[in-house]
């Protein structure tokens, strides 16, 4: 079975805090994404990585970075965390080959910022 | 225009019927699809993906896809309440393995 997990399921921070989550997955896929889902705009993009220290922006980048150091490894920086970044994040990965990219999901982190 | 729609719902059918849900896409070079579902408060979890016309059967659940049309659908026969939950479509471009998701269609079995 696929596993990916993520640092933390609830985080509560600052105003101008940098906040880190992190993502690993366990099943080598090249492909990991990190998404934040609110209410009635479904999943939005925030980045994704192909391969170890490649990144690539998605539909909303603004405020984010992303670090791959390694290829398990998928973290996501609010560099300085407002209150409008207040989401469920979610980190997936998929597989490059075959054509099996399902994205499959790790379990969401709730941020509150305050 | 949004790249992938789907009715929002909510959806109520009672338990034991077909809960049927729809979905299109914008872009013709969309190559592959899948359904999630999503429990209130949890992480999406694949139930379905198809890459050719026609029906994918996998239990209870019939994934439709019609390329032509650019329509997607899932089928849930014997609905149950444990079904109640929003499904989230996707679709994917094969660029670089982007996925677009809908915003999903919330669905209530009622016992």
């Amino acid at each position: 079975d696929v596993k990916v997990t993520q640092s933390s399921r609830y985080l509560v921070k600052r105003t101008g805090e940098k906040v880190f989550l992190e993502c690993v997955q366990d099943m080598d896929h090249e492909n990991m994404f990190w998404y934040r889902q609110d209410p009635g705009l479904g999943l939005r993009l925030i980045y994704f990585s192909y391969d170890v220290k490649m990144k690539e922006k998605g539909d909303i980048p603004e405020g984010y970075s992303v670090s791959r150091e390694k290829k398990e490894r998928f973290s996501l920086i609010l560099e300085s965390a407002s209150t409008n970044q207040t989401s469920m994040y979610l980190c997936a990965s998929s597989s490059a080959s075959g054509g099996q990219e399902t994205q499959y999901f790790g379990p969401g982190t709730r941020l509150l910022v305050l | 225009q949004k790249e992938v729609e789907q009715n929002s719902g909510p959806l109520s059918v009672p338990e034991g019927a077909i809960a049927s849900l729809n979905c299109t896409y914008s872009d013709r070079g969309s190559q592959s699809f899948f359904w999630y579902r999503q429990y209130s408060g949890k992480s999406p979890e694949l139930i379905m993906s198809i890459y050719s016309n026609g029906d994918k059967e996998d239990g209870r659940f019939t994934a439709q896809l019609n390329k032509a049309s650019q329509y997607v659908s899932l089928l849930i026969r014997d609905s149950q309440p444990s079904d109640s939950a929003t499904y989230l479509c996707a679709v994917s471009q094969l660029r670089g393995n982007q996925f677009y998701f809908g915003t999903g269609t919330s669905l209530t079995v009622i016992p």
